[in-house]
């Protein structure tokens, strides 16, 4: 069955301070993968997603993520962290099948001035 | 171009009520899917429908819950005599017929059971 798992449930950082959030999946072929956003009392918005060709992808806000097949992962990073950034951050995966989304439990960030 | 409509954004209901939420997808988009946010998880799949269609309903509770999708009008997620369990923020998202990876979310129905 596919799983994400986001093993990091609270990051705090300073802004201008750069971020990496981990995200490891269980799935038996090459899924579909996702970072979603949500601010406080909001939806979710898609950052960036994977389907394939390059490993690494560029997504919106500044926000690039990398699938590491051999490592069964897809962490979110970004070089300089802001202000607004602090949200709670999701992964998911999506099985090909039905693309229905299965999703970690997030991480939330806080950012320090 | 509109987005994932859901209203209402905030229901209150007493135990044993029924609340009915809806979800008007982006223009276009024939797919549905509706997730459930407990407090402080992440969201859990509910179900997914095309227009008169239930596609997957494999993480529907077997009681109380029906969703539909008729040809015309939103998508609806009712949930019948409410409990206390049910409190939870429910999203809707869309996708578009040809564009199946990506899911375009709604802004969420935030449900209170007194």
């Amino acid at each position: 069955a596919q799983s994400v798992t986001q093993p990091d449930i609270h990051i705090t950082v300073s802004e201008g301070a750069s971020l990496e959030l981990r995200c490891n999946y269980s799935y038996g072929a090459t899924p579909y993968l996702f970072w979603y956003v949500q601010s406080p009392g909001q939806g979710l918005q898609l950052l960036l997603k994977y389907f394939s060709g390059d490993t690494l992808v560029q997504g919106i806000k500044g926000f690039e993520a990398e699938f590491k097949r051999s490592q069964s992962s897809f962490n979110l990073r970004k070089p300089s962290v802001h202000w607004s950034d602090a949200a709670e951050y999701f992964c998911a995966v999506a099985a090909r099948e039905t693309d229905k989304l299965i999703f970690g439990t997030g991480t939330r960030l806080q950012v320090f001035p | 171009n509109a987005g994932v409509m859901q209203n209402p954004r905030h229901l209150v209901r007493r135990r044993g009520q029924e609340a009915r939420l809806r979800c008007s997808p982006m223009k276009g988009h024939s797919h549905v899917y509706w997730y459930r946010q407990l407090p402080e998880e992440g969201l859990k799949f509910m179900v997914y429908l095309q227009k008169e269609n239930i596609i997957d309903e494999s993480g529907m509770p077997k009681e109380r819950f029906s969703a539909e999708f008729p040809k015309e009008g939103p998508s609806i997620l009712r949930i019948q005599q409410v409990v206390r369990g049910d409190s939870a923020a429910y999203f809707c998202a869309s996708h578009h017929p040809t564009v199946q990876e990506t899911q375009y979310f709604g802004p969420g129905t935030r449900l209170l059971v007194l």
